[in-house]
């Protein structure tokens, strides 16, 4: 099994509408991340959690939110979804400072 | 802050070529540094990772990189191009960021192209 699993891989949805994205992880890491990539943008880093009472804004956290459920989980919500927010978006967690594991990404298009 | 540039967004090679990327780095302290690989459709994957000792750091499918210090740079070869290279790369920053926890910052990526 994977180690960080992301659900859905896929979504088409409407402006306007709330979604939510989320992401587990069992690798026991304490830390979790949320990033968007954009062609020719690479990733940015939209939120960051480093345990699960502690929730971090990246640098494009605006019109985004999240939720750390448990150690294991922590799921990404667009409140209001647009059109600029169509993009891949990964979770990531990491152990320290020895580099981060992604999950495969969910591909969302904001109509 | 740290940043990272990337220098090139597409790397065109031959098969059997030697394959350089280039990434050069800015950070006010000593920096963890990585190489990420993502093939078409997936993830991100680690190619490999420099935090401290020998700064020539040997990754998985016959990467490396080297950290200069003095020049500020990390970047990624192999010897030998495959046609199974192929994907983007992206080079990664990491400082502290309170404590022991760590933030990364990505450069915009080199799409490696390679031509049989």
């Amino acid at each position: 099994d994977a180690d960080v699993t992301q659900t859905p891989r896929n979504r088409i949805t409407k402006t306007g509408k709330r979604i939510m994205l989320e992401c587990s992880q069992t690798k026991g890491h304490d830390r979790m991340y949320w990033y968007r990539q954009d062609p020719g943008l690479g990733l940015r880093l939209i939120y960051y959690s480093f345990d699960v009472k502690d929730i971090n804004k990246g640098e494009i956290s605006d019109g985004y939110s999240v939720s750390r459920q448990a150690q294991a989980k922590f799921s990404l919500s667009l409140e209001s979804a647009i059109p600029n927010q169509t993009a891949l978006y990964f979770c990531a967690t990491s152990d320290l400072g020895t580099g981060q594991y992604f999950g495969p990404g969910t591909r969302l298009l904001v109509l | 802050a740290q940043s990272v540039t990337q220098l090139g967004s597409h790397v065109s090679v031959s098969e059997g070529a030697l394959v350089l990327l280039r990434c050069n780095y800015s950070s006010s302290v000593p920096p963890y540094l990585f190489w990420y690989v993502q093939y078409p459709n997936q993830g991100l994957q680690l190619l490999l990772k420099y935090t401290t000792g020998a700064t020539l750091v040997k990754g998985i499918n016959g990467f490396e990189a080297e950290f200069k210090k003095s020049e500020t740079s990390f970047h990624l070869t192999k010897p030998s191009a495959h046609m199974s290279d192929a994907a983007e790369y992206f080079c990664a920053v990491s400082v502290a960021s309170g404590g022991s926890n760590y933030k990364l910052t990505f450069g915009k990526g080199t799409l490696l192209t390679v031509n049989p």
